[in-house]
């Protein structure tokens, strides 16, 4: 059962323009979602997070948006730049009590921003 | 932020063998978390490992083959045990910095042959 779902494995951008990565949940309990862009070789790197309770919120050229009704999340860049080439991770946080927070990740969207 | 260095960053294997990797993280944290990534698919949990007590292993995962140390605040060790080419992954080491951000170290690449 995939809990955190990225249904687009690729998206290819023009360098300048907007690049839209989208998530889809299921579990209703999750209280952060967060992303991640891992580049090959390395570890995941964390770039934005949002609260269940908001709906917005944004970090220089990233913003994330949060639609609880319909259990979606979308990471938005702009200007895109070809720095921004990676693989990009929804993760969504369920808090299991005292010390606890255990991350679910979607299986990541490759973004290539073309120059 | 935390540093974490993980050892080897790859490894191929021969099946059968076990291999131990390492995470050193440059400040004292309470709990240190096990990924696995498949490939093509997402990063999932392994376990939490927590200084003094015994990892907590989740659905799917057992401490005879995913043994797991953590004899202080800024290491952890996680084996392999006997391996098959299913377990050809990458493997991740990560730290909570607060509710709502996680670090993760570079990852172990590791083939199974």
């Amino acid at each position: 059962d995939q809990q955190v779902k990225q249904n687009s494995p690729s998206l290819s951008v023009q360098e300048g323009r907007i690049s839209i990565l989208n998530c889809d949940y299921t579990n209703s309990m999750f209280d952060y979602f967060l992303w991640y862009k891992k580049y090959p070789a390395e570890g995941p790197t964390f770039l934005i997070s949002i609260s269940s309770i908001k709906d917005k919120n944004e970090d220089g050229r990233f913003t994330v948006f949060l639609n609880k009704s319909a259990k979606h999340l979308s990471l938005h860049i702009v200007p895109s730049q070809p720095g921004d080439s990676a693989v990009y991770f929804c993760a969504a946080r369920r808090y299991y009590g005292g010390a606890t927070n255990k991350l679910i990740f979607g299986t990541g969207t490759l973004l290539a921003v073309q120059p | 932020s935390a540093v974490i260095s993980q050892k080897p960053s790859r490894d191929i294997c021969q099946r059968g063998t076990s291999l131990t990797i390492q995470c050193q993280v440059d400040s004292q944290v309470t709990m240190m978390f096990w990924y696995r990534q498949q490939p093509g698919q997402s990063l999932t949990l392994i376990a939490t490992a927590n200084q003094g007590s015994e990892a907590t292993y989740e659905s799917g995962f057992v401490i005879d083959k995913f043994p797991i140390s953590r004899p202080n605040l800024t290491f952890s060790t996680l084996t392999v045990s006997n391996m098959s080419p299913e377990d050809s992954s990458i493997y991740l080491c990560s730290v909570e910095a607060s509710k709502t951000e996680a670090f993760f170290g570079q990852g172990t690449r590791l083939t199974v042959v």
